[in-house]
């Protein structure tokens, strides 16, 4: 199993740009979630999806969208780039309480 | 909604010292408890998670936390700190059944010398 992947691993943006970040789980998990980490601040949920066909806004949703394409794939989008969303964005998912460790390698994201 | 607090931000001790991290959390109902580890460059890991019965458990890299209801508690605790124990460490809280997520406290960055 790969567990949680993610692409990219490193990406800058032009303010303005959009871009899609992807993520992936082979576990079988029904819920998944995106987290962004910023220094000082931990890891602060922007949306998750607890099950196939809903989505929920996190603590931080303001300039992203999301898409849970299937059980396996939710995405994040960053329709218009701003310097404040330089972040490392990590994915996560689980499937109840007992298997809430799983995180992805993260995306380190730079907005110019 | 629940906060978390971790009340150091920044520890630097030397090898063999002991360690406890402080977490405090705030919400009026069950939690469930966390504590992750990121090391330099890399993702969380989960060291621990406590949901019910006995308050102190036993994680993984011979971390172990203590519950303290009362004090909304959750502190880390190892007797005695490796170099490799050099990371940052995050408490988090999630109410109910986890799937609305975690709440992150902002993270303790612990430095261990030689």
């Amino acid at each position: 199993n790969a567990g949680v992947t993610q692409t990219p691993k490193f990406q800058v943006l032009k303010t303005g740009q959009s871009m899609t970040l992807q993520c992936a789980q082979d576990m079988n998990h029904n819920s998944m979630y995106w987290y962004r980490q910023d220094p000082g601040m931990g890891l602060r949920l922007i949306y998750y999806s607890a099950s196939e066909g809903t989505t929920d806004k996190g603590e931080v949703p303001n300039g992203y969208n999301v898409s849970r394409l299937n059980k396996r794939e939710f995405s994040l989008r960053l329709e218009s780039a701003a310097p404040s969303q330089t972040s490392v964005y990590f994915c996560a998912s689980s499937l109840g309480l007992t298997s809430l460790g799983f995180f992805g390698p993260g995306t380190r994201l730079t907005v110019l | 909604a629940q906060s978390v607090s971790q009340h150091n931000h920044h520890v630097i001790l030397s090898e063999a010292a002991s360690l406890e991290l402080g977490c405090n959390y705030s919400y009026g109902g069950t939690v469930n408890l966390f504590w992750y580890v990121q090391y330099p460059g890399q993702h969380l890991q989960l060291l621990l998670k406590y949901f019910s019965g006995d308050p102190l458990v036993k994680g993984i890299k011979g971390f172990e936390a203590e519950f303290i209801k009362s004090k909304f508690s959750f502190n880390l605790r190892k007797p005695s700190v490796q170099w490799s124990d050099t990371a940052e460490y995050f408490c988090a809280v999630t109410p109910g059944g986890g799937a609305d997520g975690l709440t992150f406290g902002k993270g303790t960055h612990l430095i261990i010398q030689p």
